[in-house]
C-alpha cells in the first residue's frame, strides 16, 4: 500500500462546479504539499500545509493532522483548471533523515466548459 | 532568479549511450533534489544534496546512474548505459534549510523528459 493515496483517480467536472479532491496518508508528516502539473511536465506548488486550512484565489486546502488526511478545493472551475494535482508529503523528521517528498499518483482533473 | 532550470528540456538517445542532464537551482536554496517520474505515476525520489554533499540515495538509483552538486549550486545527473526503462520525466526541485527550523520554499523545475529508444 502507497504511504500517500489520492481519491479520485479521474475527475470530469462541467464548468462552475465545485472539486473537491482528495489526499490520505500513513505516515507521520512534517508538510504536505499540493502540487499542480500540465502537460508537458512543469510542476508548480499550490500549497504547503503543516497544519489548518490555505486559501488562494480559488483553491483552498485544508489538512486534518489527526485523522491523516487533506482536501485540495476549487471553486467555481474553469478549463483552464485542468491539469494533474498531486499531494505530497514530507515526512517526519527523523535523525539523518532527508526532506524528500513522498508523492500520491496524482489526480487528473478536466473541466469542460 | 528565474526559478530552477533544468536543461535540456527533451532528450532523446539510443540505448546503451550516456546521458547529462542539468538543474540549476534558486541561488539561495542550499538543498537539491532528483526525482523521477514515469507515465501516470507520481514522481518518486532519487537522490539530494545539502550544499555540495550527497546527503541520501534511492535504491532507485542504480550504479549507472550518479549524481554531483560539486560547488554546492548547479547539480548534474548521468546516466550511464542507457536502458528503455529509463524513459521517464527527471525533475529537479531545491529548497531553502533554515537550521533547525522547516522546510521553506520547495520549487520544481520543468524536467527533462528522456526517451530512450
Amino acid at each position: 500500500k502507497n504511504e500517500v493515496e489520492q481519491s479520485p483517480q479521474n475527475l470530469t467536472a462541467q464548468e462552475g462546479e465545485f472539486i473537491t479532491i482528495n489526499c490520505s496518508y500513513s505516515v507521520g508528516i512534517s508538510a504536505l504539499h499540493w502540487l499542480q502539473q500540465h502537460p508537458g511536465g512543469g510542476i508548480v506548488s499550490l500549497f504547503m500545509l503543516s497544519s489548518g486550512k490555505k486559501k488562494h484565489g480559488r483553491l483552498i486546502a485544508t489538512i486534518n493532522i489527526q485523522e491523516k488526511h487533506s482536501s485540495l478545493h476549487i471553486t467555481a472551475s474553469h478549463p483552464r483548471d485542468s491539469a494533474v494535482y498531486i499531494c505530497a508529503v514530507r515526512k517526519s523528521r527523523y535523525p539523518g533523515g532527508s526532506e524528500k517528498l513522498v508523492f500520491g499518483k496524482g489526480t487528473k482533473l478536466t473541466v469542460n466548459p | 532568479d528565474t526559478g530552477v532550470s533544468q536543461d535540456p528540456r527533451h532528450k532523446i538517445t539510443k540505448r546503451g549511450q550516456n546521458v547529462t542532464f542539468r538543474c540549476d537551482p534558486i541561488s539561495e536554496h542550499n538543498r537539491l533534489y532528483w526525482y523521477r517520474q514515469t507515465l501516470g505515476q507520481g514522481p518518486e525520489f532519487l537522490t539530494y544534496f545539502q550544499n555540495e554533499a550527497q546527503l541520501e540515495k534511492s535504491r532507485l538509483l542504480s550504479d549507472r546512474f550518479s549524481a554531483e552538486r560539486p560547488k554546492g549550486s548547479f547539480s548534474t545527473l548521468e546516466i550511464q548505459r542507457t536502458e528503455q526503462g529509463d524513459s521517464a520525466m527527471y525533475l529537479c526541485a531545491s529548497s531553502f534549510l533554515f537550521s533547525g527550523s522547516k522546510n521553506y520554499g520547495y520549487t520544481f523545475g520543468s524536467g527533462t523528459r528522456l526517451t530512450v529508444v
